[in-house]
């Protein structure tokens, strides 16, 4: 059980393009998603939670306006990277709470966006 | 402020135990967490302890906390190579909110 997907698993777009990424709960309702960022050898970085129905809150320095999130269900958030430039070039992972003892957040495989 | 912090890397041979160690900052966590990264994927929780508990076991895995010193220690017994991969540990004040991850240890088993 509490398992999450993303996808896509793997993009490559070019400049100036916009990209969405989809994370699913697959067999639990999740309330709560997150969206972390992860560089190479690095941890991961909090750029948003996600609760269903609602705006998403921003972690500082993260632009609400680049970085686009839609909780509209139970199972599914997106987040759109919206022109996007090599820099946003990054590993990008969902998490989901699925409640229940130790709140524990249940991790997407992750997106690698590479921008050219 | 928040911190969470771990060595970066440890190297083991096949057989033997592996203890990655992580020492964090905030007092009012209650939650503690391992979650296990392998290449290009994405993480596993491996075990959680709530801030009230001791020791923890699961199979191969023993987590020992100790509040006074914000000491957290994860033991691998009999450590595999599948074991090779990057453990991080991570904190939370209240369920459901956010995680703060420490840096990842990245574990080497050689055979």
């Amino acid at each position: 059980g509490a398992v999450v997907s993303q996808h896509p698993s793997r993009v490559i777009c070019k400049s100036g393009t916009s990209v969405k990424i989809e994370c699913r709960s697959l067999d639990f309702q999740a309330t709560t998603m997150f969206w972390y960022r992860q560089f190479p050898k690095q941890s991961l970085m909090l750029m948003a939670t996600s609760n269903e129905g609602s705006k998403a809150t921003y972690e500082q320095g993260v632009e609400k306006d680049k970085f686009l999130i839609n909780h509209a269900s139970l199972t599914l958030s997106t987040l759109t990277v919206t022109s996007a430039h090599p820099e946003d070039s990054s590993f990008y992972i969902c998490s989901a709470g699925a409640g229940g003892a130790a709140d524990t957040q249940y991790f997407g495989p992750g997106t690698r966006l590479t921008v050219l | 402020g928040e911190d969470v912090e771990q060595s970066l890397f440890l190297s083991v041979r096949e057989g033997d135990s592996s203890v990655i160690n992580c020492t964090y900052t905030d007092s009012s966590s209650t939650y503690l967490y391992w979650y296990k990264q392998e290449p290009g994927a994405g993480l596993q929780l491996l075990t959680y302890i709530f801030s009230n508990m001791d020791m923890k076991q699961d199979q191969r895995l023993t987590v020992l906390l100790n509040k006074k010193d914000k000491h957290l220690s994860l033991r691998i017994a009999d450590t595999q190579t599948g074991d090779s991969a990057i453990y991080f540990c991570a904190e939370t004040r209240n369920q459901g909110g956010k995680l703060i991850f420490g840096q990842g240890t990245e574990l080497s088993v050689k055979p």
